[in-house]
């Protein structure tokens, strides 16, 4: 139990373009979803959580209206890079949350590898 | 801010030794510590939790402690096995309700035959 899926799990996009990203929760309600980037050899950097039906909450140093976090459904999250850079390019990660039982424990998706270039 | 120090270091170990990794934080004590592993392009994978109030969880060769003294978690793996290699996260909660995790940069654990 407790999968969480992405896709695309690599995509490849020009400069200036917009790039979506899904994370979905496969077997259980996701009250809550976040979204990580991680560049090589460094830790997870925690961008934005969202919860279900509500404008997601950014981290500091993170633009909203470039990182476009939609979290419509229990099951369903979406990451929109909007007009992507070079410098965008990295590994992006969502982690969901269920409302019962262990609700202390994440549980990642598989990671989505964006290049842009 | 919470700062979370692993070894960035490469721990090389033999098939069958135990490997013991560890994670120092500094300011205030999290509610609860979580292990990851994570493998090369691949999401975290939820290992163990243990919380503040707990010395040591066990869960089959996975080991973990947490000292709320000396602000440090160590991280043990028995009977290592090649399959262990990996890296290993080790991620702080500092709040209750609505929390969002604080990850360390991850130790590479190599285990050879």
């Amino acid at each position: 139990g407790a999968v969480v899926s992405q896709h695309p799990s690599r995509v490849i996009c020009k400069s200036g373009t917009s790039v979506k990203i899904e994370c979905r929760s496969l077997d259980f309600q996701a009250t809550t979803m976040f979204w990580y980037r991680q560049f090589p050899k460094q830790s997870l950097m925690l961008m934005a959580t969202s919860n279900e039906g509500s404008k997601a909450t950014y981290e500091q140093g993170v633009e909203k209206d470039k990182f476009l976090i939609n979290h419509a459904s229990l099951t369903l999250s979406t990451l929109t890079v909007t007009s992507a850079h070079p410098e965008d390019s990295s590994f992006y990660i969502c982690s969901a949350r269920g409302s019962q039982g262990r609700r202390y424990e994440q549980y990642f998706g598989p990671g989505t590898r964006l290049t842009v270039t | 801010s919470q700062k979370i120090e692993q070894n960035s270091e490469a721990l090389n170990i033999q098939e069958g030794k135990t490997a013991t990794l560890t994670c120092n934080y500094t300011n205030y004590s999290p509610a609860y510590l979580q292990w990851y592993r994570q493998d090369p392009g691949r999401g975290p994978v939820f290992l163990l939790l243990i919380r503040e109030n707990e010395k040591e969880k066990r869960k089959e060769r996975l080991k973990v402690t947490f000292d709320t003294t000396l602000k440090q978690s160590l991280f043990h793996i028995t009977a290592s096995q090649p399959a262990d290699s990996a890296t290993y996260l080790c991620a702080l909660d500092m709040e209750s309700g609505y929390s969002t995790l604080t990850f360390g940069k991850g130790t590479m654990l190599l285990v050879s035959p």
